[in-house]
Parts: structure tokens; C-alpha cells; sequence
């Protein structure tokens, strides 16, 4: 079966360089989230979209971005990085369900590494 | 808020010994609740699922209860094996957003030894 396909799986950049990591979603699925999951840390949301429009925003910094784009993919756009920025940065895919939720299925996840 | 707590690994175990990991949690309305299993150097795989109060969960040998009551979701496996190390999330999804993101516990780390 089709799964969440993230790239790049690892990245590294510079301070203040500017990253894009992209999510492709299961097929059919119209609900994309990001999360982002430090060392040792559990996963914190980012934001969601729901059918190209964002539907929730959580603990995002104002120096990231993201979209979804008509074909479903979404990318998250971060700029002026910061080392506390190196991180394990999941995308999930999901759609609404036959018991009424929304059961998120994850990428293998982007490894950024700040330097 | 919304909240999860789970107990603090690691968690050592010999092979086939009896696994409980705890998780309780905080939330307003009902929410579903599930547990994640990721594996070193991977991604987060659903474990298990519960979406209202007394469901049972259960997938690969692991089973957890959806406790209202006592607002818990406590993970077992009767027997673990080598290949159950891994690190195991807890998690609700937020019933207040439409789109349900989900809240994790920190984790807790399961080491089994041959």
C-alpha cells in the first residue's frame, strides 16, 4: 500500500539559509499535517491543510511557511534557520473515516541539522 | 489544554516478559485515543486505536484499554520479544479542531533482551 513519501530524508544547512521540505500525501487522503520532533522529545503539530486551505496552526514560528499545493502535496518552507531548528520534521496524511476521525498515517520524516 | 502523560522509560524487560506502559490523559470533550510505535532511525506506525469510552485496541499481540473513568489508555503485551524495542507514544486527537491534530505523550523507551 501507498504510504506518506517525505523528502529530502536528510538535510543540512547553515544558519540563516533557508530549507524546503516536501510531503507527498497517501492517495486520497485530503488532510495533510506537519509535526516537528526534537531529540529526544515527543512530536509537536505545526499546522494542517484541508483540501489546499490551512485548517489548523499550532507552534509554528513565524519564519516557517507551508502549503498544499492541487495536486495535494504540501511543503514547508523555513527560513533564517536556527540551530534549535534541527529537528526530526514529520508530514501525515489522513482523510475522515468510517468512526468519525481522522487517522493520521506518518512519513519516515525529514532530518534537518542546523550547523 | 489538552494533555498526555505516560510513564518514564526506558523500560528493560527480558524476552516474553508481561509489558504495561502507562498513559493517562487530560481533555475536554471526547477524544480518541491511540498509541504510535517508532522504531530507531523511522517513522511513527500506529500501533492501536480506541475512539470512545471501553473500546479495546489491540494489533499485534499489544492491547489498550479506553478507561473514561480514569482517563487512561495503558498499552500491555503479554509477551514481548526482542524486535518489540522501539519507542511508544500515546497520543489523543484534539476533538475541538475539525481536523483532530494529535497530542503526544514524551514517550517512553521499551528495551527487551534476549
Amino acid at each position: 500500500a501507498a504510504g506518506v513519501i517525505q523528502s529530502p530524508r536528510h538535510l543540512i544547512k547553515e544558519k540563516r539559509e533557508t530549507a524546503t521540505l516536501k510531503c507527498y500525501p497517501i492517495p486520497r487522503h485530503d488532510t495533510v499535517y506537519w509535526y516537528q520532533q526534537g531529540p529526544g522529545q515527543d512530536p509537536q503539530f505545526l499546522i494542517s491543510f484541508y483540501e489546499k486551505m490551512q485548517s489548523d496552526k499550532g507552534s509554528i514560528p513565524d519564519r516557517f511557511s507551508a502549503q498544499q499545493f492541487s495536486d495535494y502535496h504540501s511543503e514547508l518552507n523555513m527560513s533564517s534557520l536556527e540551530l534549535g531548528d534541527s529537528a526530526l520534521y514529520f508530514c501525515a496524511s489522513s482523510s475522515f473515516g468510517s468512526e468519525g476521525i481522522y487517522e493520521q498515517y506518518f512519513g519516515p520524516g525529514t532530518r534537518l541539522t542546523v550547523t | 489544554g489538552n494533555s498526555v502523560t505516560q510513564m518514564e522509560g526506558p523500560v528493560t524487560l527480558s524476552e516474553e516478559a508481561f509489558l504495561t506502559i502507562n498513559c493517562t490523559y487530560t481533555a475536554t470533550g471526547y477524544p480518541s485515543l491511540f498509541w504510535y510505535v517508532q522504531y530507531p532511525g523511522e517513522g511513527l506506525q500506529l500501533l492501536l486505536k480506541a475512539t470512545k469510552a471501553d473500546d479495546k485496541g489491540s494489533n499485534k499481540g499489544f492491547e489498550a484499554t479506553y478507561r473514561k473513568e480514569t482517563t487512561s489508555f495503558h498499552l500491555e503485551k503479554g509477551s514481548v520479544q526482542v524486535s518489540d524495542s522501539a519507542v511508544y507514544f500515546c497520543a489523543l486527537s484534539d476533538m475541538n479542531t475539525g481536523f483532530q491534530k494529535l497530542v503526544f505523550g514524551t514517550g517512553t523507551r521499551l528495551l527487551v533482551s534476549p
